[in-house]
C-alpha cells in the first residue's frame, strides 16, 4: 500500500491567493482527517470525514478555509483567501473505524503564505 | 475541555542514558492513548495505543505505560537513531477527535 499520498509536498503563494491542497487516503478507510502543524500550536485537528461525510469542523479556524471529500478516495482543503498566518505544514491521516484507533499520516504539505 | 501536555519538552541523552517521556492529559472519558515518532519533514508514525490504566506496550527500546492520568514513554539504552520527537494524543470516548500534545524532541547524541 502507498500509505496516506498528500499533493503538492510545499507550496509557496501570496497573500490572497487560493490555495488547495489535496490528499488521497489509504484504500479502505473510513475515516479522514485534516491537521495543521506549527511550533507554536504543534498538532491541531481542523476537521475530520467519516463515510465521506464532515462530522466534526469546530478545529477550521475561519470561513476562509473549506474542505470537501467528493468520494472516498479524495479529499482537498482549500484556504481562500490566504494569508501569511495561514502558514504551516498541514497533514492528512487517515483511519478504519472497524480497525482500531490508529491514524496513518500522510507526509504533509509545507505551505508557506508571503 | 480536553488536554494533554507533554514534558520535557526537549532532551538530550547520551547514547545508552535510559529516560522516560511525560504525557499528562485531562479527558472526560479516555477512549485511547495514542504514542507517535515524527521525523524532521515527515508526518508522525504510529508507536503505541494504550488503553486502559495499568496496559504496557513495548517495541525494541521503547516502552509505554499508562496511569489514569498520565502516560510514560520509556527509552531503554537509547541509540541515535532514536532521535526524533514523540508526541502524545488522546481521544475522548464520545468522538472521533484526537487531541495532540506539542511533543517532546529527544536528540540521542553517539
Amino acid at each position: 500500500d502507498a500509505g496516506v499520498i498528500q499533493s503538492p509536498r510545499h507550496e509557496v503563494t501570496e497573500m490572497g491567493q487560493e490555495v488547495t491542497l489535496r490528499c488521497k487516503p489509504i484504500s479502505g478507510h473510513d475515516y479522514l482527517f485534516w491537521y495543521r502543524q506549527t511550533m507554536m500550536r504543534g498538532l491541531e485537528l481542523l476537521i475530520y470525514f467519516n463515510n465521506n461525510v464532515p462530522i466534526d469542523d469546530s478545529g477550521m479556524p475561519e470561513d476562509r478555509f473549506s474542505a470537501k471529500m467528493p468520494n472516498a478516495s479524495f479529499s482537498t482543503l482549500k484556504i481562500q483567501p490566504s494569508e501569511p498566518r495561514d502558514s504551516a505544514v498541514y497533514f492528512c491521516a487517515s483511519s478504519w473505524g472497524g480497525g482500531g484507533d490508529t491514524q496513518y499520516f500522510g507526509p504533509g504539505t509545507r505551505l508557506t503564505v508571503l | 475541555e480536553d488536554q494533554v501536555t507533554q514534558s520535557p519538552e526537549a532532551l538530550r541523552l547520551q547514547e545508552g542514558e535510559s529516560s522516560s517521556l511525560n504525557c499528562s492529559y485531562t479527558v472526560s472519558g479516555l477512549r485511547g492513548l495514542f504514542w507517535y515518532r515524527q521525523d524532521p519533514g515527515k508526518g508522525p508514525e504510529f508507536l503505541f495505543t494504550l488503553y486502559s490504566a495499568g496496559e504496557e506496550k513495548e517495541k525494541e527500546r521503547l516502552k509505554a505505560t499508562l496511569t489514569k492520568k498520565e502516560s510514560f514513554l520509556h527509552i531503554t539504552a537509547p541509540k541515535p537513531e532514536d532521535s526524533a520527537t514523540y508526541l502524545c494524543a488522546v481521544r475522548d470516548s464520545g468522538t472521533y477527535k484526537y487531541i495532540f500534545g506539542t511533543g517532546t524532541r529527544l536528540k540521542v547524541l553517539a
